[in-house]
């Protein structure tokens, strides 16, 4: 029943390693998002793909590669990761590309120790 | 537990009051906005949303109003309940970025019973 859903949850993890966080949205939506959220709870774009077509890459660094396999699934995966990757991912996606609300997932907190 | 909130604006509230929430937004082009409710340890939830062809839009409890000359939206909740503590952010998407949504920095709403 959930729309969007993200695993895991909770994700910690070692310098150097690589790690991917899954999504996927039963809302039948065309558009689908990356966001990072930091300490300080500030929500930052990070990719927005439209019909398997990524639209946006928001200036993150290209150890960070979304993949989506079809609309309904975009995956982010991260390579070598960073302490200050620790944050929590939240992937989102709306019916259109903009002018429409996004429902987020519930997050994903990955911590780098 | 976090210290995250230390960092928000933080607004306190008694039980039964009205809250009003306030964001500036900068993009002049920006033409939709969103307010979303963000409790711990969960995404952003949709709230209510306007658009900038109207200056106010109720829903239910909820009010926001949309002042364009000086690029300032507020959300104003009725009748507070417990329920309502969580963070408030507002969303704009702009015309002539529309694929993507700013978010600002965030109000905590604290209820007290």
């Amino acid at each position: 029943d959930t729309a969007v859903s993200q695993t895991p949850k909770y994700l910690v993890t070692q310098m150097g390693n690589d790690k991917s966080i899954k999504c996927e949205q039963n809302l039948g939506h065309d558009t689908m998002y990356w966001y990072k959220q930091d300490s300080k709870k500030f929500l930052k774009i990070m990719f927005s793909y439209n019909n398997k077509e990524l639209i946006i890459n928001e200036t993150v660094p290209n150890r960070f590669s979304p993949k989506s396999p079809d609309k309904a699934h975009l995956n982010l995966h991260i390579n070598s990761l960073e302490l200050g990757d620790s944050a929590v991912y939240f992937c989102a996606s709306s019916q259109l590309a903009g002018g429409s609300e996004a429902f987020f997932g519930q997050g994903t907190r990955l911590t780098v120790v | 537990g976090e210290s995250v909130g230390l960092h928000l604006p933080t607004l306190s509230v008694q039980e039964g009051d009205n809250s009003i929430i306030n964001c500036a937004y900068s993009n002049s082009a920006s033409d939709y906005f969103i307010w979303y409710k963000q409790e711990s340890g969960k995404g952003p939830q949709f709230i209510i949303d306007i658009r900038s062809n109207m200056d106010k839009r109720q829903g239910q409890r909820v009010t926001v109003l949309l002042n364009k000359t000086v690029k300032h939206l507020s959300l104003q909740i009725a009748a507070t309940q417990p329920g309502d503590s969580a963070v408030y952010f507002c969303a704009e998407n702009p015309s002539d970025n529309f694929n993507k949504f700013y978010f600002g920095s965030g109000t905590k709403l604290n209820v007290k019973p």
